[in-house]
C-alpha cells in the first residue's frame, strides 16, 4: 500500500536559518505533491504544490523540491522566524482515488527559536 | 465568505450518543472532503463529494457514519452510537473543480466520554 513518510517528527532550529524537512514515498508514482502547515488547533493550511515534471518550486522563504527517482520531496524554509513555528504536513494523491483523497504524512513540527 | 466553517469546534459526548457535525464550504467550490485527525498523526480522509454525489467513502467510515450534502451546498457528518475511539478532530475540506488543493476549516473536536 501507498505510504507516506516525514522523517522527522521534531525540528528546532535558531532563527534565521534554513529549515529542511524531509517527505518520503513508497509504491506509488503520485503526479503531484502538496505541502500544508498546521498550527495548534486549526486546520491544515495548503502552501505549495509540486509536480512530477517540476525539479523545484518557490514562494517568498519557502522552496519545495521533488525527486522522483528518490520518491522524496523536501521542503526548504530560508531565514526562518518564531512565526514559522507550526508542523508541517506533506500529501499525496490517494492512487485511483479523487485529487481531494490525500494521503497525509505525520508531519514535522517545526519550533524555531529567537 | 471568508473560509471554511466548522461548527460545532468543540464536542463532548457519552459513549453511545449520536452526534452531527456541520460543513459549509467555500462558495463555489463544488468538491467537499471529511478528514479525521488523531493526535500526532496526519488528517485521514473520511468521503469525498463532488456537488451532492458521495463519490468516495474510505474503509475508515464504518456503518456507523453517514454523511450527506444535500443541494450540494452544506454537508453534515453524523456518528450514531459514538465509541471513545471515535475522539479525534474532524476536518472538513473543499475545492473548486480546477484546484488540487483543499481549503480546510478549523475542524470540530470530539471527545467521547
Amino acid at each position: 500500500s501507498q505510504k507516506i513518510e516525514q522523517n522527522s517528527e521534531a525540528l528546532n532550529i535558531q532563527e534565521g536559518k534554513t529549515a529542511t524537512l524531509t517527505c518520503n514515498y513508497t509504491n506509488y508514482s503520485p503526479a503531484y505533491l502538496q505541502w500544508y502547515r498546521q498550527d495548534p488547533g486549526r486546520g491544515p493550511v495548503f502552501l505549495l504544490l509540486i509536480r512530477e515534471n517540476e525539479k523545484e518550486k518557490r514562494k517568498e522563504r519557502l522552496k519545495v523540491t521533488f525527486d522522483t527517482t528518490l520518491k522524496q520531496s523536501l521542503f526548504h524554509i530560508t531565514a526562518s522566524q518564531p512565526a514559522d513555528s507550526a508542523t508541517y504536513l506533506c500529501a499525496l494523491a490517494r492512487y485511483g482515488g479523487s485529487q481531494g483523497n490525500l494521503i497525509f504524512g505525520k508531519g514535522t513540527k517545526l519550533s524555531v527559536k529567537p | 465568505d471568508t473560509g471554511v466553517s466548522q461548527n460545532p469546534r468543540h464536542k463532548i459526548t457519552k459513549r453511545g450518543q449520536n452526534v452531527t457535525f456541520r460543513c459549509d464550504p467555500i462558495s463555489e467550490h463544488n468538491r467537499l472532503y471529511w478528514y479525521r485527525q488523531t493526535l500526532g498523526q496526519g488528517p485521514e480522509f473520511l468521503t469525498y463529494f463532488q456537488n451532492e454525489a458521495q463519490l468516495e467513502k474510505s474503509r475508515l467510515l464504518s456503518d456507523r457514519f453517514s454523511a450527506e450534502r444535500p443541494k450540494g451546498s452544506f454537508s453534515t457528518l453524523e456518528i450514531q452510537r459514538t465509541e471513545q475511539g471515535d475522539s479525534a478532530m474532524y476536518l472538513c475540506a473543499s475545492s473548486p473543480p480546477t484546484a488540487t488543493e483543499a481549503f480546510f476549516g478549523q475542524g470540530t473536536r470530539l471527545t467521547v466520554v
